[in-house]
């Protein structure tokens, strides 16, 4: 009965691969986030689906591409891994719909913890 | 543009102490303000959050809140620490006009001393 999950859990992989991180929702939400968490802990976000339409998309190099293909899910899709890619990368959710909901809280996944050699 | 400096990035308390963890924000429109606790290659969990009403919140695992629109503060509390409190805190901010996304700080990490 897991509310937010992703895999993988742990990610090691080759500098100029490709690789893809999947995550899923079961509570309903229609608004799903992508965040980053740095080796110093620190947490920015990338984007945001809502509904399966991208409604937040931070400065982030276009080789990450992120994919709805329903509101329970919001995959990754990274391109040409760099070093500098390494990090935790967060899926979250939250209800209700699109901008102007800044105040519903959002529910975060595991985690997918991502090394690139 | 919204921001949170969390002030320490370390901080280390006596089981049974006083926790106090420290967030400022800077907004120009009214903000709604979250505390998430991260625990070891874990997850983020809420908490506790301001959106309006009662300044004073209670969050879960004894937490407590206040926000202070005059001090731009939304310090962190619980009265006595328990060693099962140790993990790392985020303060963040949400505003209506970017949508519904989170502006973190840069995270305190709370040990506790038997």
């Amino acid at each position: 009965d897991t509310a937010v999950s992703q895999t993988p859990k742990y990610l090691v992989t080759q500098m100029g691969n490709d690789k893809s991180i999947k995550c899923e929702q079961n509570l309903g939400h229609d608004t799903m986030y992508w965040y980053k968490q740095d080796s110093k802990k620190f947490l920015k976000i990338m984007f945001s689906y809502n509904n399966k339409e991208l409604i937040i998309n931070e400065t982030v190099p276009n080789r990450f591409s992120p994919k709805s293909p329903d509101k329970a899910h919001l995959n990754l899709h990274i391109n040409s891994l760099e070093l500098g890619d390494s990090a935790v990368y967060f899926c979250a959710s939250s209800k209700l719909p699109g901008q102007g909901a800044p105040g519903e809280t959002q529910y975060f996944g595991p985690g997918t913890r991502l090394l690139v050699l | 543009a919204q921001s949170v400096t969390q002030l320490g990035s370390h901080v280390s308390v006596s089981e049974g102490a006083l926790v106090l963890l420290r967030c400022n924000y800077s907004s120009s429109v009214p903000p709604y303000l979250f505390w998430y606790v991260q625990y070891p290659n874990q997850g983020l969990q809420l908490l506790l959050k301001y959106t309006t009403g009662a300044t004073l919140v209670k969050g879960i695992n004894g937490f407590e809140a206040e926000f202070k629109k005059s001090e731009t503060s939304f310090h962190l509390t619980k009265p006595s620490a328990h060693m099962s409190d140790a993990a790392e805190y985020f303060c963040a901010v949400s505003v209506g006009t970017s949508g519904s996304r989170l502006t973190f700080g840069e995270g305190t990490q709370l040990t506790v001393n038997p």
